[in-house]
């Protein structure tokens, strides 16, 4: 089974400054996928970027992007910018690939991050 | 966008009734729909996945007698908390993905079900 480790319950970032977050993940899979997610207080899960195992190249979308080490099984996010509207629970989540044989799995999430925007 | 609604968004029950909570998918079809459950300041824990047509497959630990889910249509899935109990309370979110699209595609999640049995 696969585990997804969110070492940092809370970070704390002055807006406008970047913050990164950090996951770190434990498989036996070589394909996979692995996202993050955003939940704000009305606890929508809002999906802030993915990104695919066979591509070595890192995800970004505006001001987030993350920093892939598939060796070391590393998946953090760093966000530019910082806005307050970026405040909310953010979730590293892996989920396998097809390939691998799983069938449709779902998420494995990790404990998430508590961010926090000092205006 | 892919949307998943939810239903209810809340409810209150009394110990040892049933309640049952609906999850659509409105503007695309879903074979596949997975219910989670997340206590307060928690993760999400993946209970179970539906799958439509065929019977669902449940997480180590979850009671598949306590949490009945059907999906009997591309479009609904419904998960049904039976007798229930106070320790049942509980955030629960269900998600889905679009029939036919590949795994790095995001799972489109719905709004939640915040249960409080009494």
């Amino acid at each position: 089974a696969q585990t997804v480790t969110q070492s940092q319950p809370e970070m704390s970032v002055q807006e406008a400054e970047t913050v990164t977050l950090s996951c770190t993940y434990d498989t036996s899979e070589s394909d996979y996928y692995l996202f993050w997610y955003k939940q704000p207080p009305s606890r929508q899960m809002i999906l802030v970027i993915r990104q695919e195992a066979y591509k070595q190249q890192n995800a970004t979308e505006n001001r987030f992007s993350v920093n892939f080490q598939k060796a070391a099984k590393s998946f953090s996010l760093k966000i530019s910018d910082s806005q307050l509207g970026d405040a909310a629970m953010y979730f590293c989540a892996y989920r396998s690939s097809m390939y691998s044989g799983g069938g449709a799995d779902g998420l494995t999430f990790g404990k998430g991050t508590h961010l926090i925007i000092q205006p | 966008g892919a949307v998943v609604s939810q239903h209810p968004s809340w409810v209150i029950c009394k110990s040892g009734t049933s309640v049952k909570i609906e999850c659509r998918s409105l503007d695309f079809q879903a074979t596949t729909m997975f219910w989670y459950r997340q206590f307060p300041k928690q993760s999400l824990m993946l209970m179970a996945t539906s799958n439509e047509g065929s019977k669902a497959t449940y997480e180590q630990g979850v009671e598949k007698d306590k949490f009945l889910i059907n999906h009997a249509s591309l479009t609904l899935s419904t998960l049904t908390v039976t007798s229930a109990h106070p320790e049942d309370s509980s955030f629960y979110i269900c998600s889905a993905t679009e029939a036919g699209v590949t795994y790095n595609s995001p799972l489109h999640f719905g709004n939640g079900t915040r249960l409080t049995v009494t």
